[in-house]
C-alpha cells in the first residue's frame, strides 16, 4: 500500500536553532513530491515540489531535499513566524491516473 | 485576488439535514477539488472536477455529492449529513490536473454534525 508518513508528529525549536522534517514514502511510480505550509485555521499553502532524487529547493529558511525513499525539510535558524503545520504530498501514477496522498503533517513550534 | 473562497466558513447541522458548501475561484483555473481533513489522518480527496460539467470521485465520495456547473465554482453537498461527516473541509483549485506547479487552497469550512 502507498503510504506517506511525517515525522516527528510534533517539533518544539528555540529561535535560531536549526533542524529537519522528515517524509517518508513508500510508494512507486513518484510523479513529485511537494511540501505545503498550513496556519492554525487557514488552508495548505504551496512551499516546494521536487521532482527527482538529488532535487533540492530553497525558499528563505527552508531547504526542501529529495532522496528515492524520503525527503526533507531543512529549517535553518527559525524565527517564531516559521510556527506551522507542514505536509508532504507525493503525486504517484497509478492505474487509476494521478494520485496525491498526503501526510498528516509535522506541527512545528518555534519558541523565542 | 480572492484565489480560492468558501463558503460558509462554520457551519453545525443535525443528523439528517442536508447543506451545501460553495467553492469559488477566480484564477480561471480548469481544475478542482473537495478534501477533508480529520485530525491523525492527511487531507482526503472526496471529488474533484476537471471542468465545467465534469466531476469524479476521489477517496472518499460516499455520503457527498458535488457539481461544477460555472468553471469557477464547485459545490459539495451532503444529502443526509452523518456525524462522520463533522470535518473541516477544504477546496483546492490548480492549474493543471493534481497541480504539477501549484495547489491553491481555501481557508477551510469547519463543520459539525450532532
Amino acid at each position: 500500500e502507498d503510504q506517506v508518513t511525517q515525522s516527528p508528529e510534533a517539533l518544539r525549536l528555540q529561535e535560531g536553532e536549526s533542524s529537519s522534517l522528515n517524509c517518508s514514502y513508500t510508494v512507486s511510480g513518484l510523479r513529485g513530491l511537494f511540501w505545503y505550509r498550513q496556519d492554525p485555521g487557514k488552508g495548505p499553502e504551496f512551499l516546494f515540489t521536487l521532482y527527482s532524487a538529488g532535487e533540492e529547493k530553497e525558499k528563505e529558511r527552508l531547504k526542501a531535499t529529495l532522496t528515492k525513499k524520503e525527503s526533507f525539510l531543512h529549517i535553518t535558524a527559525p524565527k517564531p513566524e516559521d510556527s506551522a503545520t507542514y505536509l508532504c504530498a507525493v503525486r504517484l501514477l497509478t492505474g487509476g491516473g494521478n494520485k496525491l496522498t498526503f501526510g498528516t503533517g509535522t506541527q512545528l513550534k518555534v519558541e523565542l | 485576488n480572492a484565489g480560492v473562497t468558501q463558503t460558509p466558513k462554520f457551519r453545525v447541522l443535525k443528523t439528517g439535514q442536508s447543506m451545501t458548501l460553495l467553492c469559488a475561484q477566480d484564477m480561471n483555473h480548469e481544475y478542482m477539488y473537495w478534501y477533508r481533513q480529520d485530525p491523525g489522518m492527511g487531507l482526503r480527496l472526496i471529488h474533484y472536477s476537471v471542468g465545467e460539467g465534469t466531476t469524479a470521485k476521489g477517496e472518499v465520495p460516499d455520503g457527498y455529492n458535488v457539481s461544477r456547473l460555472k468553471k469557477q465554482n464547485f459545490l459539495l453537498g451532503l444529502e443526509s449529513a452523518a456525524p462522520s461527516q463533522t470535518s473541516v473541509y477544504f477546496c483546492a483549485s490548480s492549474y493543471d490536473l493534481w497541480g504539477a506547479n501549484v495547489l491553491t487552497f481555501g481557508a477551510g469550512s469547519r463543520l459539525t454534525v450532532l
